[in-house]
C-alpha cells in the first residue's frame, strides 16, 4: 500500500510569488490535513479537508489556502510569499475526519528567497 | 489552553540508557495523546499513543506514563539504541478540541 505522496520534494521561490503544493493520500483515506514545520515553531496545524470541504483551520493568514478533490487528493496554495514562509510543509492523511491516527508524507521543503 | 509544552528541547543519552521526554497540557478536553517519531528527511510517524483512562502503556521498548491529575505525560525509551536518534513530538487531541496540537519537539541523540 503506497504511503502519502507529496510533490514537489523541494521548492525555491522568491518573495511575492505564489506556490502550490500537492498531496496524494493513502488509498481509501478521505481526510487530508496540512502542517507547517519550522525549527522555531515546531509542527503547526494549517487546515483539514474531508469530502472536499475544509473542516478545520489553524491560525494562519488568508494567504494560506487549500482544497481537496473528489479523489481525496489535496493541494495547498500560498500566495504572496514571505521569507517567513520558508518551512517544511507536511501533509497527513487518515481514513476519516478527525481520525486519531495520522499518516504523514515526507513533506515539501519550501525556501523563500 | 490549547498548548502542549514539551521538554527537553534536546537530549543526548548513551546507548542503553533511558531517555525521558516530558509533556504537559492544560485543556482537559484532550482525550488522546500520541507520540510521533521523525527521522531527518521524513515525515513524523506514529510511535505509541495513550488515553487518559490508563496510567501506562508499553509497546516494545517504548513506554508512555500518564498522570491525569497533573496533566502530564512522558515517553520513556528502554535500552535506547543509536537507531532511536530522531526528533520526538508529543501531541494531544480531543473530540471537542477538533484539531491536533503538537509539542515543540525533542531532538534525541543516542551515542554509541
Amino acid at each position: 500500500k503506497a504511503g502519502v505522496t507529496q510533490t514537489p520534494r523541494y521548492l525555491i521561490k522568491t518573495r511575492g510569488q505564489q506556490v502550490t503544493l500537492s498531496c496524494s493520500p493513502i488509498s481509501g483515506h478521505r481526510s487530508v490535513s496540512w502542517y507547517q514545520q519550522t525549527p522555531g515553531q515546531g509542527l503547526q496545524f494549517l487546515f483539514e479537508y474531508f469530502s472536499e470541504t475544509q473542516r478545520n483551520k489553524g491560525n494562519f493568514p488568508g494567504r494560506f489556502s487549500g482544497r481537496q478533490f473528489s479523489n481525496s487528493r489535496s493541494e495547498m496554495n500560498v500566495s504572496t510569499l514571505e521569507l517567513g514562509d520558508s518551512a517544511l510543509y507536511l501533509c497527513a492523511s487518515s481514513r476519516d475526519q478527525q481520525e486519531e491516527k495520522l499518516f504523514f508524507g515526507s513533506g515539501t521543503q519550501l525556501s523563500v528567497l | 489552553q490549547q498548548q502542549v509544552k514539551q521538554s527537553p528541547q534536546s537530549l543526548i543519552v548513551q546507548k542503553g540508557g533511558i531517555p525521558i521526554i516530558n509533556c504537559a497540557y492544560e485543556n482537559t478536553a484532550f482525550d488522546y495523546f500520541p507520540w510521533y517519531q521523525q527521522f531527518p528527511g521524513k515525515g513524523p510517524a506514529l510511535l505509541i499513543a495513550i488515553r487518559p483512562d490508563v496510567s501506562e502503556k508499553k509497546e516494545g521498548r517504548f513506554t508512555i506514563s500518564f498522570n491525569k491529575s497533573a496533566k502530564q505525560f512522558s515517553l520513556h525509551i528502554m535500552d535506547s539504541q543509536p537507531g532511536d536518534s530522531a526528533t520526538y513530538f508529543c501531541a494531544a487531541l480531543g473530540s471537542s478540541a477538533s484539531k491536533i496540537i503538537f509539542g515543540s519537539g525533542t531532538r534525541l541523540s543516542i551515542r554509541p
